[in-house]
């Protein structure tokens, strides 16, 4: 089954900072790649997705990510975080089967 | 349109008892989940569901069992609680993307 790695279990930023979030998955076919966000208290909800075409795939509220095939990677970027973005970020990977598995969790801390 | 909704939000259970958590879609997807979510941990997968009739286990089943008679419900049992399934659980259902519940919050003591 496939496995998801989050590297990064807690990041502290400050205002205006610029964000990435690292993401591997274990899985050698064809992919589904999600990012998900949970604030404090909340349920998740969707940043971003990737299926298919381009490996650069933009979200919500200014967050983008890219997939690197090669690498098994699909890391979050975000030019200027804001203190709102504080939250824990979840990747996911759907390879093609009917579950999905997620990473542990970043949980980010912006500083005002 | 109310999404994925969960009852209960909040409950506490003694050790040896049962209960079951509700999860209802109304998005009539026939993908849906329940999973647990502990610190530091992430989400694990319990059981999902491709569709009515049709459940199969995920990563950490033990000491759960599932049904789904129905497209829209995927209740999730508990039958004999025990403190380490003290968590948060949480059920979502797919069509393109998932779709989350609110969440329910279990402490089994």
């Amino acid at each position: 089954a496939q496995s998801v790695s989050q590297h990064n279990h807690h990041v502290i930023l400050s205002e205006a900072a610029s964000l990435e979030l690292g993401c591997n998955y274990s899985y050698g076919g064809t992919v589904n790649l999600f990012w998900y966000v949970q604030y404090p208290g909340q349920h998740l909800q969707l940043l971003l997705k990737y299926f298919s075409g381009d490996p650069l795939v933009k979200g919500i509220k200014g967050f983008e990510a890219e997939f690197i095939k090669s690498k098994f990677s699909f890391n979050l970027r975000k030019p200027s975080v804001q203190w709102s973005d504080t939250a824990e970020y979840f990747c996911a990977v759907n390879a093609g089967n009917n579950d999905m598995r997620f990473g542990a969790g970043t949980r980010l801390t912006v500083k005002p | 349109n109310a999404g994925v909704t969960q009852t209960p939000k909040f409950r506490i259970l003694k050790i040896g008892q049962s209960m079951t958590l509700q999860c209802t879609q109304d998005m009539n997807h026939n993908y849906m989940y329940w999973y647990r979510q502990d610190p530091g941990m992430g989400l694990k997968l319990i059981y999902y569901s491709v569709g009515a009739g049709i459940t199969d286990k995920g990563e950490v089943p033990n000491g759960y069992n599932v049904s789904r008679s129905t497209t829209e419900d995927f209740p999730l049992r508990l039958e004999l609680a025990a403190p380490s399934q003290t968590s948060v659980y949480f059920c979502a259902s797919k069509g393109t993307v998932q779709y989350f519940g609110a969440g329910t919050r279990l402490s089994v003591l």
